[in-house]
């Protein structure tokens, strides 16, 4: 079943804009992740955020998590062109260890 | 760059033939993950493994295999390919559960079968 749904699934924006993604979750989680593909490759982990965290900074990432809401958010700042790529957030569920529910992306269009 | 290795990055082959997806980690990672990604689309857990002699079925049904023999190794094997099985294949390594579950993924596999 689908755990994680982000929106919008798409965005478009221009250089040195920022860019924000969110994603929302149905079940406890240990931790929520987001990680970055680029077109026709691999995923890449950015950022681990834990589920006692609420924000957290990585560079020009900004990630914030409402378990309340179940609920994560992705703020890229000043956005670059090299940036374009899709993003998904993956939960870490309690009750399912070391398996990772990935969310359905955003696809990210940075233009200059 | 992730020391995940996946060969061949494209495949393109007939229906009925069997074919074998390659997924090695240089990394000593126990746990290793077989996803299914249709283009734009969500990633699907197909298989994983938590060490050698190890495999469990993802989420996803799917009729293909997998073995673990090494902890470095985890084939992809489809014994008969069919059209419906056109995707991309991504395998995926970790060190372990929670905050050490973050992934490295190879580059992927893209499958046409005709």
């Amino acid at each position: 079943s689908q755990q994680g749904e982000e929106d919008p699934q798409a965005l478009s924006i221009q250089e040195g804009e920022n860019a924000t993604m969110n994603c929302s979750y149905k079940t406890s989680i240990n931790n929520l992740q987001w990680y970055r593909q680029n077109s026709g490759r691999g995923l890449v982990h950015l950022i681990l955020i834990r589920s006692n965290e609420r924000e957290k900074h990585s560079g020009r990432l900004r990630v914030t998590l409402d378990t309340s809401k179940k609920s994560s958010s992705l703020l890229i700042t000043a956005s670059r062109a090299a940036d374009t790529a899709s993003y998904f957030c993956a939960t870490d569920d309690t009750g399912t260890a070391s398996k990772l529910t990935f969310g359905t992306g955003t696809r990210l269009q940075v233009t200059l | 760059e992730a020391d995940i290795y996946q060969t061949p990055r494209y495949l393109v082959i007939g229906t009925g033939k069997k074919i074998t997806l390659e997924c090695s980690q240089t990394m000593g990672h126990d746990k290793m993950y077989w996803y299914q990604q249709d283009p734009g689309m969500e990633l699907h857990l197909i298989h994983y493994s938590y060490g050698v002699n190890s495999t469990e079925k993802g989420d996803l049904s799917s009729e293909s295999t997998v073995s673990r023999i090494r902890t470095e190794h985890f084939p992809l094997t489809l014994e008969s390919a069919r059209p419906s099985h056109t995707s991309q294949y991504l395998c995926a390594s970790s060190s372990g559960g929670g905050t050490k579950n973050i992934q490295y993924f190879g580059a992927g596999t893209r499958l046409s079968v005709l």
